[in-house]
């Protein structure tokens, strides 16, 4: 199985700041590659597909880039609504694996 | 608009098997995939497995022998049999619908705890 190491696995930042996280696979997953955000209690919601897709209604400032093994989502100045965590999900692959998340908190 | 709504028992005794139901609606599964991801309290994901717009399935290799994953599209509705459970099966369990891939729409969960 592919496995997906994310990090860091917590990140403070300020409001309007701009924050990445990066997501690794065990091997080649070409751009197989979506993120998604979790708020509390919530369940997950896709914001990237394809490593670099914007998903439908997901605001501009979050973008993906990426390839092979290694990829980025940032976030182009955040937001208070984006004060959560975010998972990497391989979808090249069976079985599709997920990284272990990274908690965006306020700092 | 498209929904799904995870439906099941919200205690199993370990040892026994786990039903749960994904009802969806707002588009056909004759033409679209579903997956079954869980969340342990306080972790992460696990992708366990989907059924395809076809009928045919994979399962996550770690889980494969107890688990089972069928649908009846006149109901529009996907089924997850797993047996032997044991405590660390403990997790909200949801239904996606999965697209190139990818889960693109999610139910809101349902909570399953295994214990005596």
């Amino acid at each position: 199985d592919i496995q997906m190491t994310q990090s860091p696995a917590s990140l403070s930042a300020s409001l309007g700041e701009t924050v990445t996280i990066e997501c690794r696979a065990s091997e080649d997953i070409y751009n197989g590659l979506a993120w998604y955000q979790q708020k509390p209690g919530k369940s997950p919601q896709l914001l990237i597909y394809n490593a670099n897709s914007l998903h439908t209604g997901v605001p501009s400032r979050f973008s993906g880039s990426g390839s092979g093994t290694d990829f980025t989502l940032s976030i182009n100045g955040v937001e208070l609504e984006d004060l959560s965590i975010y998972y990497c999900q391989q979808g090249n692959s069976l079985p599709h694996t997920f990284g272990a998340g990274t908690k965006l908190e306020l700092k | 608009q498209v929904q799904l709504k995870e439906s099941g028992p919200g205690l199993v005794q370990p040892s026994q098997t786990l039903s749960l139901t994904c009802t969806v609606s707002g588009l056909s599964l004759t033409s679209n995939s579903v997956s079954w991801i869980r969340q342990p309290p306080g972790k992460g994901l696990e992708w366990m497995g989907v059924i395809w717009s076809n009928g045919g399935t994979d399962y996550n290799s770690a889980i494969k022998s107890r688990l089972s994953i069928s649908r009846d599209t006149s109901k529009s509705q996907v089924f997850l049999k797993m047996n032997s459970l044991q405590t660390e099966d403990t997790a909200m369990y949801f239904c996606a619908i999965y697209r190139n891939n990818y889960g693109r729409y999610w139910g809101q969960g349902v909570m399953v705890t295994v214990s005596s």
